[in-house]
């Protein structure tokens, strides 16, 4: 029974490239979500998924990030043209139905480097 | 937005102590969770408590919803409970809150 799977774990990239973040949910999970944890900050929600669609992406920057989660394959959490300021931990969660009725399962992180 | 706080920050325990994280929002709430983040930055469940009282092991959890808190009690502490616990809750609005966490340290 695997949990939430993310990779890379680790993702190093210099200022203007674009870093890619995937998310598989837990087996049965139709719903995502993205964070972002500063160092020593607790998590800023990002942006929630159900399948082919955005749910809610009111913590998301306007300008270089997107999400995707397609009908096939992981969510994708994408940052165009990176900056220093965009380096921290990005974790994905899922649970069974979304609206805050069920619990969400945290996968490891991708910590993200820009330099 | 609903406001979530966790006291104290910081805690630095002997190794078999006791102790009791607090967790204080500002609005009712659907969901609340609490995680403890370990030193290797990996995000743990430990209890899916938006009401009522749970326990596992040496842990247990009271959320009291009416009175908007939440207290994680952790006994006979031991060196791998080191690491941050955070306060998560929300609203129904998939937007879920983090608390700034408590960071403990258990030393040997």
């Amino acid at each position: 029974n695997a949990g939430v799977m993310q990779n890379p774990r680790h993702l190093v990239r210099r200022r203007g490239q674009e870093a890619r973040l995937r998310c598989s949910p837990m087996k049965g999970h139709s719903h995502v979500y993205w964070y972002r944890q500063l160092p020593e900050e607790g998590l800023k929600f990002m942006v929630y998924l159900q399948k082919e669609n955005i749910i809610d992406e009111s913590g998301m920057p306007k300008e270089r990030f997107s999400a995707e989660f397609p009908k096939e394959g992981p969510s994708i959490l994408r940052i165009q043209q990176v900056v220093r300021g965009d380096s921290a931990a990005y974790f994905c969660a899922s649970s069974l139905k979304g609206t805050g009725v069920y619990e969400q399962y945290f996968g490891p992180g991708t910590r993200l480097t820009v330099t | 937005g609903i406001q979530v706080e966790q006291s104290p920050p910081d805690l630095i325990l002997q190794e078999g102590a006791n102790s009791t994280l607090r967790c204080n929002f500002s609005d009712s709430v659907n969901n609340l969770q609490w995680f403890h983040q370990n030193p290797w930055g990996q995000l743990i469940n430990l209890f899916y408590i938006p009401s009522g009282t749970k326990q596992n092991g040496r842990l247990s959890a009271t959320t009291v919803a009416t009175e908007r808190y939440s207290l994680l009690y952790i006994s006979s502490s031991q060196t791998t409970d080191s690491g941050v616990y955070f306060c998560a809750v929300e609203r129904g609005n998939n937007d879920m809150r983090f608390g700034a966490g408590t960071r403990l340290t258990v030393k040997p």
